[in-house]
């Protein structure tokens, strides 16, 4: 499975904007990038997704390299609501096998919103 | 409203003890999963169900098991097999798991502690 690497932790001030960056060098053409975010003694919750262009929804924005080796998920105005885990993470075309639809998570980036 | 409901949210087990974790979803969504988290750590893929009657081993299935007798529903079983089992529990489902754009909606997780 492709892997991804996303720096251990992040800060930022509220009302501020936050990118947090995803290598995924080894990304292959049918690989999707999820994006979801967990918070402290809770499931993760899905934030966002794309494939090749960059994708905008109402939490956040993903903008995705020309290359696809990397993208960046970018909370526009962090909140203090917004401090989480965030994980990025590659979902395989691929219907076969153990990767049947299954999501691989990395320990992802906590990130600290300070007031 | 629609979601995964997870029960129990905290759960003891005496050593030698097999317990079961409930998982129940009422998206119609086919594919069925359970992840386990440590503490600091990512989701591990325990096992995963695409359709009823059928499931999957994951990355770490030995000492779990589980059944999908029904759409709604994919409990989870703690044996005493599993060695260190103390840790975050979490169950998610999608639509349609051959189709990797679709989300992955997560329960709000169980904690097992062994006593």
């Amino acid at each position: 499975d492709a892997k991804t690497t996303q720096p251990n932790s992040m800060e930022s001030n509220e009302e501020e904007p936050v990118h947090l960056p995803c290598n995924h060098s080894t990304i292959s053409g049918t690989d999707y990038i999820h994006w979801y975010r967990q918070l402290p003694s809770q499931g993760p919750e899905y934030v966002i997704h794309g494939l090749t262009s960059n994708v905008n929804n109402r939490m956040a924005s993903l903008a995705i390299a020309e290359d696809r080796k990397s993208s960046t998920l970018i909370l526009h105005r962090a909140t203090l609501r917004d401090a989480a885990v965030y994980y990025c993470i590659l979902r395989d075309l691929n219907a076969g096998g153990t990767s049947y639809g299954k999501l691989t998570f990395g320990q992802g980036t906590i990130l600290t919103v300070h007031p | 409203d629609g979601g995964i409901t997870q029960s129990p949210k905290y759960l003891f087990r005496k050593e030698g003890q097999n317990v079961t974790l409930s998982c129940e979803q009422n998206l119609n969504h086919d594919a069925m999963y359970w992840y386990r988290q440590d503490p600091g750590q990512g989701l591990r893929l325990i096992y995963y169900s695409q359709i009823v009657n059928d499931f999957q081993k994951g990355d770490i299935a030995e000492g779990y098991s589980v059944s999908r007798e029904k759409k709604e529903s994919f409990p989870l079983t703690v044996t005493s097999a599993q060695k260190n089992p103390t840790a975050f529990y979490l169950c998610a489902s999608s639509i349609d798991p051959g189709t990797p754009g679709n989300t992955i909606y997560f329960g709000e997780g169980s904690w097992l502690t062994v006593v």
